[in-house]
Parts: C-alpha cells; structure tokens; sequence
C-alpha cells in the first residue's frame, strides 16, 4: 500500500525565512510519481512539480527547490525568502506508475506573516 | 485556455437526500477524477473517468456515482446523503490517464444537516 506522510501540521515563519516541507513516502513500486500541490484559501489545488522514481535531480523554480532522496524516501520542498502570498496548505502525493489515483498525505499548513 | 470549472459553489443538503455534482474540464483533457476533502485532511480519489468509461475507483461506497459526457465534462452523484459525507469535492482533469499532472477545480463545498 501506498503512504504519504507529511509529520510538519503547521509552519509559522516570518516573511523572507526560509523553510522546507517534508515528505515520506511508502510504496513497493519501483517506478512511481512525486507530486506538490499548493492550495490557498481559495480551495483549489495548484499543480506545483512532478518527478518520477527514476529522476532524483534536485529541481529550482524561482524562490522553490525540491530535494528528492530515493535512499530516505523523501522528497522535501523548500520556498527560500518566503513571502506572504505562499501562505497555504501544502500537499505531497503519490501515484503509481500505472496508476491514476493521486494518494495525498495530509498537508503542512503555511502560515507566513510579515 | 479555460481551467476546470466546477457547480455549485456551495450546497446544503440534509440526509437522505441526493446530489449532483458538476466538473468540466480544462481544455484539451479527456480524463477527469473526482476527490473529496474532509476539513484538515489531504483530497481522497473517488474515481476517474476516461473516454466516457470509469478508469479506477478508490474506496468509496457505491452511492458515489459519476458520468463522463461526450465533451468530458463530469458529473459525481451521491446516493443517500450521510452526515460524514460533508466535505469538499474536488474535480480534476488531466490530458490522458495515467500519471499526467492533474489540474484541480475550486471544488464544491457539500455540507449536510
């Protein structure tokens, strides 16, 4: 069976801190897909990144990088100089390769003031 | 291009009762699946459709229905509404089946008395 734990419920930081979100991940497929969502307040799920198993480059994208680790089973994100608009809840999901399902931990809620 | 759209925003139901959900999908996607969000929890998959066809089912009663149209767009009807049915209900729609990355509705809030 699949698992996505994310341990971190809720993160306080103080606008241009860093901070990493992590992920565990569980799974005996050998090829699988990463994901991170984003979801403000609005309620819908903005697609951030996806990596497959077999991909364990570290990936930037402005202000966030991701840190994926097949040795730990993690695959952690961090927003460096946060601001106050990446306040949200943070999703980490899997799927299997011939999946379809996305199976989401139960997010880190972001709280980020100035 | 036009995201996925969802109706209604918000809905009150009472137990017993029936509702239907509607999604249509982003421009371009044949595949849309259904989530639902319980207050602090991570989205759980419903199912998803395909061409028309339900693709996958996660584990969820057979209450939970749904309907892909010809333009792929989607409906989720649920049977028999329970008071633990009160969440938010995503849609999603992705450019095939498969692991593409899926693009999420505003969802539709269902509270139930």
């Amino acid at each position: 069976a699949q698992k996505v734990t994310q341990a971190q419920t809720e993160i306080s930081v103080v606008e241009k801190e860093d901070v990493t979100l992590d992920c565990v991940y569980e799974t005996r497929d050998t090829t699988y897909y990463l994901f991170w969502y984003k979801q403000p307040p609005s309620g819908e799920l903005v697609f951030l990144i996806r990596r497959n198993s077999f991909d364990e480059q570290n990936e930037i994208s402005g202000r966030y990088s991701w840190n994926f680790q097949k040795s730990t089973s993690s695959f952690n994100f961090t927003i460096t100089a946060s601001q106050v608009v990446d306040s949200a809840v943070y999703f980490c999901a899997l799927s299997e390769a011939t999946g379809y399902a996305l199976n989401f931990g139960k997010g880190t809620s972001l709280l980020v003031t100035p | 291009e036009t995201g996925v759209t969802q109706s209604p925003t918000h809905l009150i139901k009472t137990r017993g009762q029936q509702v239907t959900l509607r999604c249509s999908s982003q421009s371009g996607h044949n595949t849309v699946s259904w989530y639902q969000q319980a207050l602090g929890q991570g989205p759980q998959f419903i199912f998803q459709y395909y061409r028309e066809e339900e693709n996958g089912r996660g584990n969820f009663p057979p209450r939970f229905s749904g309907l892909q149209f010809p333009n792929y767009s989607s409906e989720l009807n649920v049977n028999a509404l329970e008071l633990d049915d009160s969440a938010l209900y995503l849609c999603a729609s992705s450019p095939g089946a498969g692991n593409q990355p899926q693009h999420f509705g505003d969802g539709t809030r269902l509270s139930i008395l």
